[in-house]
């Protein structure tokens, strides 16, 4: 157990809905991230938040946003699904979101878009 | 820029024998790299990380890799594979600048046969 929770573990919906995907990040992190994981892709790495900031930003399309909170916790929105944003994600978190960071992973969120 | 590359999607060996997974990155400056195992259905789990204290990294569950500046690698071994290896491997660089962004290869599926 990593220490990162994600919620929920499974996600089913329809094209064009909207989707919130949460995401606590180890006790003491300040810093969270958000990869996404399909086949065709690999892993890719959307965004990075510190203690509330936005630190970096990826490959993240436009639908897409995320924030984290004072509490640290951290959401990943997702609109106007598409059958191409089927994926994994997950939420990572680190300690003080360094290059040298040892980031620690969640389970993950399997989002399934039909 | 930095990226990996992971020679091979997919590594057979027998029970017991020498695994090798390899790793070849390219970064701009001095790179931090990581080792990641993801077992079916289940986060990223970090094996070992490299950040220029040595060359020779020892890791979890018997893994270590080296870090060759000169050939720009960083091959994950293990002396002898156990049945519960069988996973899925991703090495990973650390993008520059103060931002913790992983940049991972597309994976290497290691098949242990009894």
């Amino acid at each position: 157990d990593s220490g990162v929770t994600q919620t929920p573990k499974h996600l089913i919906t329809a094209t064009g809905q909207r989707v919130t995907l949460r995401c606590s990040p180890r006790s003491g992190d300040l810093s969270v991230y958000w990869y996404q994981q399909s086949l065709d892709q690999g892993l890719q790495f959307l965004i990075q938040y510190y203690n509330g900031e936005e630190r970096a930003k990826g490959n993240i399309l436009e639908r897409f946003s995320a924030q984290q909170f004072p509490d640290l916790h951290s959401e990943l929105n997702l609109s106007s699904l598409e059958l191409g944003d089927s994926a994994l994600y997950f939420c990572a978190s680190s300690v003080e979101g360094l290059r040298s960071d040892t980031q620690y992973f969640g389970p993950g969120t399997r989002l399934t878009v039909l | 820029a930095q990226s990996v590359t992971q020679l091979g999607s997919h590594v057979s060996v027998s029970e017991g024998a020498l695994v090798l997974l390899r790793c070849n990155y390219s970064s701009s400056v001095p790179p931090y790299l990581f080792w990641y195992v993801q077992y079916p259905n289940q986060g990223l789990q970090l094996l070992l990380k490299y950040t220029s204290a040595a060359t020779l990294v020892k890791g979890i569950n018997g893994f270590e890799a080296e870090f060759k500046k000169s050939e720009t690698s960083f091959h994950l071994t293990k002396p002898s594979a156990h049945m519960s290896d069988a996973a899925e491997y991703f090495c990973a660089v650390s993008r520059a600048g103060n931002t913790g962004k992983l940049i991972f290869g597309q994976g290497t599926t290691l098949q242990v046969k009894p």
